[in-house]
């Protein structure tokens, strides 16, 4: 149970281009989700933390018009990098959670973004 | 400010050998605390949580972690290594208090297993 699938899980665009990450929880109805990034060899980053049918609440730095993320429903949350850089490439990865408390966060596989 | 502290960037043990991953916090009040894998190029996978009751906790694969109050740690164990368990392991806590649901994440340890 409480498996999150993360889609696509490798993406290379060129510079300019827009770019959708779909995050799903596949077994559960997630109330929050959560996006991170992910330095090589380093810890996660939370980018933002969304909640089904609300606005997302973004970390400090993080840019609001440059991660889009949208949570239309409760097992579906997708973060949309708008005119992607090369500096954006990353490992993006998703969580989604059943609450807030002591569940924990389940998180999906990931995706490899490279701008060229 | 809360944060939470891996102080080992790799450990190394003997396949077979019993193997601890370090893990201490600074959170007010008493933190739900979780440990979970990551593979290469993968998500993170749950491995245990300490929500309260039984100071030692036992979860997924093989692997188990004593909460130590006093010390504010949450220590990850397990009695006899597996190759296979070679991965980078992050301790996460969450305050009760709060409503969003966040995790504060540590460093990360890399666990290396060797044959």
């Amino acid at each position: 149970g409480a498996v999150v699938s993360q889609h696509p899980s490798w993406v290379i665009c060129k510079s300019g281009t827009s770019v959708k990450i779909e995050c799903r929880s596949l077994d559960f109805q997630a109330t929050t989700m959560f996006w991170y990034r992910q330095f090589p060899k380093q810890s996660l980053m939370l980018m933002a933390t969304s909640n089904e049918g609300s606005k997302a609440t973004y970390e400090q730095g993080v840019e609001k018009d440059k991660f889009l993320i949208n949570h239309a429903s409760l097992t579906l949350s997708t973060l949309t990098v708008t005119s992607a850089h090369p500096e954006d490439s990353s490992f993006y990865i998703c969580s989604a959670s059943l609450g807030t408390g002591y569940q924990p966060q389940h998180f999906g596989d990931g995706t490899r973004l490279s701008i060229l | 400010a809360q944060s939470v502290a891996q102080p080992e960037d790799q450990v190394n043990v003997a396949e077979g050998n019993p193997l601890t991953v370090k893990c201490t916090y600074s959170v007010s009040g008493n933190p739900y605390l979780f440990w979970y894998v990551q593979y290469p190029n993968r998500g993170l996978q749950f491995l245990l949580k300490y929500i309260t009751g039984d100071n030692l906790v036992k979860g997924s694969y093989g692997f188990e972690a004593e909460f130590n109050k006093s010390q504010t740690s949450f220590h990850l164990k397990k009695p006899s290594a597996l190759v296979s368990d070679s991965a980078l392991y992050f301790c996460a806590v969450r305050d009760r208090s709060g409503n969003t649901g966040k995790l504060i994440f540590g460093q990360g340890t890399t666990l290396q297993v060797k044959p």
